[in-house]
């Protein structure tokens, strides 16, 4: 099984700063997928196959990696970022990060 | 307009049995594979299950193997959970969603209490 692990595990960020959520993954990976999720919410996909923003999701956000590490970036928080996303790897078994917490400063 | 919408969820004491499960409308649903997947409350998320679109295939992660049974209908566009043998650490609520590459829909959750 493939183990994800996000950091940070919580962060907070200011209206208008870059933010950089990392998934490293213990062995190789050909995609990444990353999810948003807010309180009481079900998870929203955000970007999948590692870059490609899902639909509706604004182009502040975007996605990169490669391998065993990837990473989610928005350019100019705004406060609807705040949430928590979670990485996810497309081989079989399935599995999530643990979520980072994203909350607006 | 894609939904998924889970029922069955509630109260069940440790070892009994639990069915979940998921209408699904708005799209050609024999065209999909389904999933399950659950969050125990203030965790993240994990995988539980998948069957393939036309139910020939069937995946479990390995703490529900041999508890769990996904299984679908495609007449009714329904996915099903059959959960036996529930145990305190299955207290969650649960997702099914579909999967095209990844998880793309996904329903409002149920939640299921494994308690005495």
């Amino acid at each position: 099984e493939i183990v994800l692990t996000q950091s940070p595990t919580t962060m907070t960020a200011s209206p208008g700063e870059k933010v950089t959520i990392t998934c490293r993954a213990s062995s190789s990976v050909s995609y990444m997928h990353w999810y948003q999720q807010k309180p009481g919410a079900s998870p929203k996909p955000w970007i999948y196959e590692t870059s490609k923003l899902a639909s509706g999701v604004p182009d502040r956000f975007s996605g990169s990696g490669s391998g065993t590490s990837y990473s989610l970036t928005i350019n100019n928080m705004e406060a609807e970022d705040a949430a928590t996303y979670y990485c996810q790897q497309w081989n079989y078994p399935w599995t999530f990060g643990g979520g980072t917490k994203l909350e607006l400063k | 307009e894609v939904q998924l919408v889970e029922s069955g969820g509630g109260l069940v004491q440790p070892g009994r049995s639990m069915k979940l499960s998921c209408a699904a409308s708005g799209f050609t649903f024999n065209n999909y594979d389904m999933a399950w997947v659950c969050q125990a409350p203030k965790k993240g998320l994990e995988w539980v299950a998948t069957i393939s679109y036309d139910g020939s295939s069937t995946y479990y992660r390995d703490s529900v193997k041999g508890r769990f049974t996904i299984s679908r209908d495609n007449a009714k566009s329904t996915l099903y959970l059959q959960m036996d043998s529930l145990r305190s650490e299955d207290t969650a609520t649960y997702y099914c969603a579909s999967l095209w590459g990844y998880f793309d829909y996904w329903g409002q959750g149920v939640m299921v209490t494994v308690s005495s």
